[in-house]
């Protein structure tokens, strides 16, 4: 299986900041890599799609690069609405792994 | 707009059975690969299953291997997770997600995209 491990796990963050979470996959995934978003008691929320496409709906300040092993999703200025767990997930090859997940928090 | 909207979910003894629904509604269903995702407790998001639009192909977590099965039935625009002999680690809310494509070097990868809301499994004696 592919692993995926995201760092950091927990990030705090005030508004307004440069936000940057990386996530490393044990072998190359190409660019099948997504990001969401999930806030306490809901369920995640598609952001981006094979590395660095975002989706319809998602704020400009939201962006993904990267390919092969190495991905990073940054939040170019943090907002309000942000503050939430991010997770990576491959679907490069089954099964679909993520990553444990990075925490954003108030600082 | 999509919509996924599970049901099914409960509390179960260890050993039982329970077979989570998923009514799809705002596109067109057989078109589209579908996944189920798990949430335990505090913990992150674990994938579960997922099946081709046509049904036709299928898979599975090493974890529910031999123990869950997932169908769909297109006339219903309908996805369907049986579960059997359900443990306590099962425990979580399970979420029905719609799948689309991308194509890459002329193959087709498939990405999560819209969630439903999830439906709770409590798996306890």
């Amino acid at each position: 299986d592919i692993q995926m491990t995201q760092s950091p796990s927990t990030l705090s963050a005030s508004v307004g900041d440069r936000v940057t979470i990386t996530c490393r996959a044990s072998q190359s995934i190409s660019s099948c890599l997504a990001w969401y978003q999930q806030k306490p008691g809901k369920a995640p929320k598609l952001l981006i799609y094979k590395a660095s496409s975002l989706e319809s709906g998602v704020p400009s300040r939201f962006s993904g690069s990267g390919s092969g092993t190495e991905f990073t999703l940054t939040i170019s200025s943090l907002q309000p609405d942000d503050f939430a767990t991010y997770y990576c997930q491959q679907y490069n090859t089954y099964p679909k792994t993520f990553g444990q997940g990075t925490k954003v928090e108030i600082k | 707009e999509v919509q996924l909207l599970e049901s099914g979910g409960g509390l179960v003894q260890p050993g039982g059975s329970l077979r989570l629904s998923c009514a799809a509604s705002g596109f067109t269903f057989s078109n589209y690969a579908m996944s189920w995702v798990r949430q335990a407790p505090g913990k992150g998001l674990e994938w579960v299953s997922a099946i081709s639009g046509s049904g036709g192909s299928t898979y599975y977590a090493d974890s529910v291997k031999g123990r869950f099965t997932i169908s769909r039935d297109n006339s219903k625009n309908t996805l369907y997770l049986q579960m059997n002999s359900l443990r306590a680690e099962d425990t979580a809310v399970y979420y029905c997600v719609d799948e689309r494509e991308q194509w890459l070097e002329y193959t087709p990868y498939y990405y999560m995209d819209v969630w439903g809301k999830g439906t709770t499994v409590t798996v306890s004696s």
